[in-house]
């Protein structure tokens, strides 16, 4: 079954902290980040384990609530760069590349 | 290191012919997985081919199939094309469940 993201869509202003979340009604092994400027392919971002701990590089992190089988994309002081959609892609088990998308956030920064 | 390469970029095809999209995965990944992705169903899961052996398969007829060869190179058909056949394929190699890197895709349009 496709996991949720949610919001849709968001529109910031560069600066400005954004959260995109991905809820899955599943139990999850592993969830994946990515992010798709229009025309380009899906750029991978960072991957959240069962039992990891929340990780993150320059001003993008995320995290992974395994009780609730729910990870959260932080982008803080957004640059314009971050415009984009992003996906959560969630796989059951460990070893498959075998990804389940949600819809995408579409990520607009203004300046 | 060079990157995922599919080809051909575009192709445009007529209601009941087939096809066949080409991916090179990046050198020592040995696992190639297929998405395609429509405006309305997002990016969807195709097949996974690891060492040759299809490991996965997503929910897609028996029109799409797909191969991978001892050099891990992958090629995916679809037969008797239809006009909701239109999207973007992607590819995505990977060591195997780990980060997966996608390629520029395939824009099949169907007429």
């Amino acid at each position: 079954q496709q996991p949720v993201q949610s919001p849709q869509a968001v529109i910031l202003r560069e600066g400005e902290d954004a959260v995109i979340n991905c809820s899955s009604s599943k139990a999850l092994y592993s969830v994946h980040w990515y992010r798709q400027k229009h025309g380009e392919a899906p750029i991978f971002l960072m991957i959240l384990l069962k039992g990891g701990e929340q990780k993150g590089h320059d001003k993008i992190s995320a995290s992974f609530n395994e009780k609730k089988q729910q990870s959260s994309l932080y982008l803080t002081a957004s640059q314009l760069s971050y415009s984009g959609t992003y996906f959560c892609g969630t796989a059951p088990i460990q070893g498959a590349q075998k990804l389940v998308f949600g819809q995408g956030t579409r990520l607009t920064i203004n300046p | 290191k060079a990157g995922v390469t599919q080809t051909p970029r575009y192709l445009i095809k007529t209601r009941g012919q087939q096809v066949t999209l080409s991916c090179s995965p990046i050198s020592g990944h040995r696992s190639v997985s297929w998405y395609q992705q429509t405006p309305g169903q997002g990016l969807q899961f195709l097949f996974e081919y690891f060492s040759e052996t299809q490991r996965n398969k997503g929910n897609f007829p028996g029109r799409f199939s797909g191969r991978q060869f001892s050099n891990s190179r992958s090629e995916m058909n679809v037969s008797t094309l239809e006009l909701g056949d239109s999207a973007l394929y992607l590819c995505a190699s990977s060591l195997g469940g780990s980060k997966g890197t996608f390629g520029s895709g395939t824009r099949l349009t169907v007429v």
